[in-house]
């Protein structure tokens, strides 16, 4: 059981660029989010899904996009990376209720 | 969801509990306490959660008081490897993908 799979482990982009993140679990779990984290600072929620076909957003979206075409991946796409986006990614899955959320290895991006 | 406040920072000898605290004066009444700790630059572990009734499992002991506006997660034997952050959160009933990250406890483990 390989839980909640990241790629790639880490990542240089240079401004404007663009990239996806994937995130795969397969757990067949229905709910699936994407966090990213700065140094010395907690996770913070980018947007999340509640099934197949539903995304929404989180806290801080901007700059970010997000489809799930199936349960099993939840890919993130950076339309044209900046600096502020350097940080580390994190992916979640979990099944719908009061049940805990599996956390991917995360994605370690720099933006130059 | 309710905000919650915890410790920078906290020491604990090895082999001794760790009792972290976190508050959280504002929670409803349909608000879980739930516990994350993240080892290093790993992503997020799930310890444990509950909503009004102390929990017990393998990992940790969750204390909530009966107003529930504090709790404390209790380690009972910390090792080296369980230095760690420990996040508290509270999030509604159902509401799985808005978890609330604060900066969250660094609890070193000493020899």
């Amino acid at each position: 059981n390989a839980g909640v799979t990241q790629t790639p482990k880490f990542q240089v982009l240079k401004t404007g660029q663009s990239m996806t993140l994937q995130c795969a679990q397969d757990m067949n779990h229905e709910y699936m989010s994407w966090y990213r984290q700065d140094p010395g600072m907690g996770l913070r929620l980018i947007h999340y899904s509640v099934g197949a076909g539903i995304t929404d957003q989180g806290e801080v979206p901007n700059g970010y996009n997000v489809s799930r075409s199936t349960t099993e991946d939840f890919p993130l796409r950076l339309l044209s990376a900046a600096p502020s986006q350097t940080s580390v990614y994190f992916c979640a899955s979990s099944l719908q209720g009061q049940t805990e959320a599996f956390f991917g290895q995360g994605t370690r991006l720099t933006v130059v | 969801d309710a905000k919650t406040t915890q410790p920078p920072s906290m020491d604990c000898a090895e082999g001794r509990a760790a009792n972290l605290p976190c508050n959280h004066s504002t929670i409803s009444g349909n608000e879980y306490v739930y516990w994350y700790r993240q080892i290093h630059s790993q992503g997020p572990q799930y310890i444990i959660h509950g909503l009004k009734n102390n929990e017990t499992n393998e990992m940790a002991s969750l204390i909530i008081t009966e107003d529930r506006k504090s709790s404390t997660l209790i380690l009972p034997h910390a090792t080296l490897r369980d230095t760690a952050v420990y996040y508290c959160i509270v999030r509604v009933a159902n509401n799985n993908n808005d978890m609330r990250f604060g900066a969250g406890t660094r609890l070193t483990v000493k020899p």
